[in-house]
C-alpha cells in the first residue's frame, strides 16, 4: 500500500535553530516525493520535489530509499518559515498520470 | 485564468441538504483533482479527472459524493444529504498532463461547514 507518514504534528523551534521535518513513505516502486507548504491564509503550494534536487528558501530534502525517508531540512529556521508542511508521494503511473498521496502534515512554528 | 479558482470560498449548510462545489482549473491543464483537508487528517484524495479518460473515483468516501467535469474544464463536486462529518476544506488542484515539473496547482479551497 502507498502511504506517507509524518510523525510530528507540531514542531516548535527558535529562530536560527536547525529544522528537520520527518517524512517516511511506503511504496513498492520508484517514488516521486514532494514537499508542499501552506502558509497562514494562503493556498497550498509546491515547495520542492526530489527529482529537481533544488534548495528552495533554504530547504533541502534528500530521498533515502534505504530508509524510505524524505526528510525536509533547513540549517537556520526563520520566523517566516512558520507554516503547515505536507510530504507527498506520487504513485504508480497508470494511464499516464500520477495521483499524489499526502501525509497528515507537520505544523512548524518558529519563535523569535 | 491565472490560477485555480474555487467557489464558494465558504459554505454553511444544514445537515441533510445537498451542496455543490465548483472548481475552475488553469487553462490548458488536463488533469484535475479533488482533495479533502480535515484538521489532523492531512489531505485525502477524492477523485481525479484526466482528459477524456474515465475518472478515478477511488477516493470518494461514500455514494453521497459525486463529481463531474464538463468540457474538460470546470468541475463540480456534489455532496448529497450532507452530514456533519463532511465538514472540511475541499481543495481542487490542476496539473499539466502527468503532473509536470511544477506539480499540482491548488485552489484556495471551499470551507464546508455542516450544522
Amino acid at each position: 500500500a502507498q502511504r506517507v507518514t509524518q510523525p510530528e504534528k507540531l514542531l516548535s523551534v527558535f529562530k536560527g535553530a536547525p529544522v528537520e521535518l520527518k517524512c517516511n513513505y511506503s511504496y513498492s516502486g520508484s517514488p516521486e516525493l514532494f514537499w508542499y507548504v501552506q502558509y497562514s491564509r494562503q493556498r497550498l503550494q509546491l515547495l520542492l520535489r526530489h527529482i529537481s534536487r533544488e534548495s528552495i528558501k533554504g530547504f533541502t530534502a534528500d530521498l533515502n530509499k534505504g530508509e524510505t525517508s524524505f526528510h525536509l531540512k533547513k540549517p537556520f529556521a526563520q520566523e517566516e518559515d512558520s507554516a503547515m508542511y505536507y510530504c507527498a508521494l506520487s504513485g504508480t503511473k497508470s494511464g499516464g498520470y500520477n495521483k499524489l498521496i499526502f501525509g497528515a502534515g507537520t505544523r512548524l512554528a518558529v519563535h523569535p | 485564468g491565472a490560477g485555480v479558482s474555487q467557489s464558494p470560498s465558504n459554505k454553511v449548510t444544514e445537515k441533510g441538504k445537498d451542496v455543490e462545489l465548483r472548481c475552475d482549473p488553469i487553462s490548458g491543464h488536463t488533469a484535475l483533482y479533488w482533495y479533502r483537508q480535515s484538521l489532523g487528517q492531512g489531505l485525502e484524495f477524492l477523485i481525479y479527472f484526466q482528459g477524456n479518460s474515465a475518472p478515478d473515483k477511488s477516493g470518494l468516501p461514500s455514494d453521497r459524493f459525486s463529481a463531474e467535469r464538463t468540457g474538460g474544464s470546470v468541475s463540480t463536486l456534489t455532496i448529497q444529504r450532507t452530514q456533519q462529518e463532511d465538514s472540511a476544506v475541499y481543495l481542487c488542484a490542476s496539473a499539466v498532463y502527468g503532473g509536470g515539473e511544477d506539480g499540482y496547482t491548488f485552489g484556495s479551497g471551499t470551507r464546508l461547514t455542516v450544522v
